[in-house]
């Protein structure tokens, strides 16, 4: 199973800021398999990258994924407080197909 | 604009089968990759398994021997069944759309279902 352990586990930062998160995989992952999602309290996860660095639909460039092999980073320029929620990183590959990460809750 | 909404009982007893339906709006199930993913403060978010349009499967190898999905395209809505529930078994069950080409993610998803196991 490959395990994907992301960092900090709480992030704690204010308006205008620049939030960096991380992604690190026990085991090699394609760039093409590796998305970060957002999830606010009550609602279900949305997709803001897919492809390590595509944004998707919708979402506002202050959002950007880097990275490759084993790491991985979803960085969030200019913080505003609806950036509030937890944060996921999903790989594909190994058994099972695809895992998450335990998220970062970041708090603005 | 696709929209998916999970439907069912939020209560299940113990061993007893816990069955969901997602109904997709806004988009065919057919020639789409469909998928359930749980979410547990014990177990985080765990992915359930897969189905194809056609009714190919592809399941989470923890869960395999107890779980069962199929699509009725007529319907346009997709099926989870998993057996022998415990109280691990307890989640919030999303379904969602896995976009399966150049890249695999899920999105979008549903607003999930709360389910509990209890007697």
């Amino acid at each position: 199973e490959t395990v994907l352990t992301q960092s900090p586990g709480i992030l704690s930062l204010s308006p205008g800021e620049r939030a960096t998160l991380f992604c690190r995989a026990s085991q090699s992952v394609s760039s093409n398999f590796l998305a970060w999602y957002q999830q606010k309290p009550g609602q279900a996860p949305t997709l803001l990258i897919y492809g390590a660095s595509k944004r998707a639909t919708g979402i506002p460039d202050r959002f950007s994924g880097t990275g490759s092999g084993t790491e991985f980073t979803l960085a969030i320029n200019r913080l505003e407080p609806e950036d509030s929620a937890v944060y996921y990183c999903q790989q594909k590959g190994g058994s099972p197909l695809y895992t998450f990460g335990q998220g970062t809750k970041l708090e603005i | 604009q696709v929209q998916l909404q999970e439907s069912g009982p939020g209560l299940v007893e113990p061993s007893a089968t816990l069955s969901l339906i997602c109904s997709v709006s806004g988009d065919s199930i057919s020639g789409n990759f469909w998928s359930w993913v749980r979410q547990s403060p014990g177990r985080g978010l765990e992915w359930i398994g897969y189905i194809y349009s056609s009714g190919a499967t592809n399941y989470n190898p923890s869960l395999n021997s107890r779980v069962s999905m199929s699509v009725d395209a007529s319907q346009n809505h997709f099926s989870l069944n998993l057996n022998s529930v415990t109280a691990a078994d307890a989640a919030v069950y999303y379904c969602a759309r896995l976009h399966f080409s150049s890249s695999e993610e899920f999105d979008p998803w549903g607003p999930g279902i709360l389910v509990t196991v209890s007697s």
